[in-house]
């Protein structure tokens, strides 16, 4: 399965503190995206990275790619009570037809 | 507003009993998928269609079914055949395939319990 994995699976930290999170994944990918999930609801899209760039920003979210590692990370700089949520990355392979979430990291931020 | 609606949002299913989960979308989107996701796991992909009349089976497609007779409509029928049915099913559409840098977007998804 292409499927990608996330670590940690649970993060938790203190409101201003930056949150990081990695993201690999098995296979060649044509872009890859982050998404936010708030418990019992959607996915919301967060950030796109296409496979030839290594960073993007958005806001506070800091995005990075190593196509060579097959791994991203997702930074959250001065995180919020707010930001607390599960994060999932998304890869797209090139045949583009199926998305593929990985297991997703649970961050929790303390007031 | 544009967006992908879900109905319902909390359905209960007696053993043997086929349901139906419903999702609409008016973002004119061609690409509709549905994704299974167990408590704290991530999503799994069951089926999803690329366009109307045409439909591909994902990694977990086993016990369910689903039809494209519209471009704004993707119901999911979960049968008697799937056998560990209780989970929390998301309904998605892009505008087409993620290969070509869409975004994916999601409705707020239908939690289904086996009673």
């Amino acid at each position: 399965s292409q499927q990608g994995e996330e670590d940690p699976q649970a993060l938790s930290i203190q409101e201003g503190e930056n949150a990081t999170m990695n993201c690999s994944y098995k296979t060649s990918i044509n872009n890859l995206q982050w998404y936010r999930q708030n418990s019992g609801r959607g996915l919301v899209h967060l950030i796109l990275i296409r496979s030839n760039e290594r960073e993007k920003h958005s806001g506070r979210l800091r995005v990075t790619l190593d196509t060579s590692k097959k791994s991203s990370s997702l930074l959250i700089t001065a995180s919020r009570a707010a930001d607390t949520a599960s994060y999932f990355c998304a890869t797209a392979v090139n045949t583009g037809n199926q998305f593929y979430f990985g297991t997703g990291t649970s961050l929790t931020v303390i007031p | 507003d544009g967006g992908i609606t879900q109905s319902p949002k909390y359905l209960f299913r007696k053993e043997g009993q086929n349901v139906t989960l419903s999702c609409e979308q008016n973002l004119n989107h061609d690409a509709m998928y549905w994704y299974r996701q167990d408590p704290g796991q991530g999503l799994r992909l069951i089926y999803y269609s690329q366009i109307v009349n045409d439909f591909q089976k994902g990694d977990i497609a086993e016990g369910y079914s689903v039809s494209r007779e519209k471009k704004e409509s993707f119901p999911l029928t979960v049968t008697s055949a799937q056998k560990n049915p209780t989970a929390f099913y998301l309904c998605a559409s892009s505008s087409r395939g993620g290969g070509s840098g869409n975004t994916i977007y999601f409705g707020e998804g239908s939690w289904l319990t086996v009673v």
